[in-house]
Parts: structure tokens; sequence; C-alpha cells
């Protein structure tokens, strides 16, 4: 059973907007979250996260949001940029688990 | 060295035949994961190596996967008698002292089983 679920597998935005990238999960126990950007033939890089004491983390273009009650965290991209496109992966961990668990991604499209 | 490096880049093996794929960490991380994303997939977690401690095999999917890490640094994950289904992105990462939110990922094995 997923235990972090990104429920969109792509999402296409015109360049200068806001992209929104959402991600869901079930455990309770998950305290950090991250979200990882992966270009084609790379290894995904991490972009930012989140510790489950704080409800947004902001870098430069790049907000994460958490809403614990609902399990649901979210990556806002403004303005978007066409180098943005990439798959987005979400990713959580927590509790006794010892390594990061992912989503199956969401692949962003940002059209000049 | 500077990152992560895996090889091969690219493999293609007869479906049945055994393959390594190997993995060389960032110095002095002591941390090593293993995870593959099959088409349409997301990342999964196959095995978490965390200093001298005994390994976390949850995630292998069958005896026939298996990964050792010697002397804390270099990992080689094995598959015996490959199967079509094994056919993915093999993405091993490190992290220094187990640190969830510092993986630093390897641009991967591509494997192809035919």
């Amino acid at each position: 059973d997923q235990q972090v679920k990104q429920n969109s597998p792509s999402l296409s935005v015109q360049e200068g907007r806001i992209s929104i990238l959402n991600c869901d999960y079930t455990n309770s126990m998950f305290d950090y979250f991250l979200w990882y950007k992966k270009y084609p033939a790379e290894g995904p890089t991490f972009l930012i996260s989140i510790s489950s004491i704080k409800d947004k983390n902001e870098d430069g273009r790049f907000t994460v949001f958490l809403n614990k009650s609902a399990k649901h965290l979210s990556l806002h991209i403004v303005p978007s940029q066409p180098g943005d496109s990439a798959v987005y992966f979400c990713a959580a961990s927590g509790g006794s688990q010892g390594n990061l668990i992912f989503g199956k991604g969401t692949k962003l499209s940002v059209k000049p | 060295g500077a990152g992560v490096s895996q090889s091969p880049s690219n493999k293609v093996t007869e479906k049945g035949k055994d393959v390594e794929l190997r993995c060389d960490p960032i110095s002095g991380h002591t941390a090593l994961y293993w995870y593959r994303q099959s088409l349409g997939q997301g990342l999964e977690f196959l095995i978490y190596f965390q200093g001298n401690s005994a390994p976390d095999k949850s995630g292998l999917p069958s005896d026939r996967f298996s990964a050792e890490r010697t002397g804390g640094s270099v990992s080689t994950l094995t598959i015996q008698r490959t199967q079509q289904e094994d056919s993915a992105v093999y993405l091993c990462a490190s992290s220094l002292l187990g640190n969830n939110y510092g993986y630093t990922f390897g641009s991967g094995t591509r494997l192809t089983v035919v």
C-alpha cells in the first residue's frame, strides 16, 4: 500500500505562471518531508524540505506547504521557468523507517 | 569522489543471467541506499546500509536480489537469474550519518533484460 501518493502523473503550466504539485501521505509517524527533482538520465536531486513542526518553508521560487491534519503537502513554484520541466518526487521519513519513502512522481512541463 | 558514481550506466542482459551493479558513494558518507525505478513507477526502496549495522533488506523483491557493502564504502547489487520484470533504472544514494534529508543520488544504471 502506497504511503506517499502523488495522484497527478503530469502537469503542464505556462512560463511565468505558478506550478502547484501535490502530495498526500498516510503514515502519521512521518515527520520530515522532501521534494526531489529529476531530469532524464540523471539521479534525483534534493530541492526543498519541511519538518512537521512547520507549515511552510520557502527557498527562492520554491515554497512547500504542509497540512498535517489533512496529511497533505504541496510544492509551489513561482514564477515557473522552462528549466523547471522535470519529474518531481515527494518523499517522507519518520517513524520506524530508516529510509525515505517516495511517491510515483509528477512530470512538470513548463511551456515557453 | 565528488559525487555518487554508478557503473555501468547501461546494461543489457539475457533473461536468466546474473548481473552486478556497482555504487561508489561519496567519501565519508556512512549510509548507502539502493532504489529502483520501473517504467511509470516511483522510486522503490530496495536496501539500506548504515555504518557497521546489519543492512535493512526489507525492500528486496525476491531472494534473487542481494547486496553487499565492502569496507563501508563501495556497494554491489547482484541480481541472479534475471527476469524481464527486473528491467528498471537502479539508483544508489548515499548520505552522511544516515541523515534522511541529505541523500545524494547517482545517475543510475539502466538495466534491460531481454
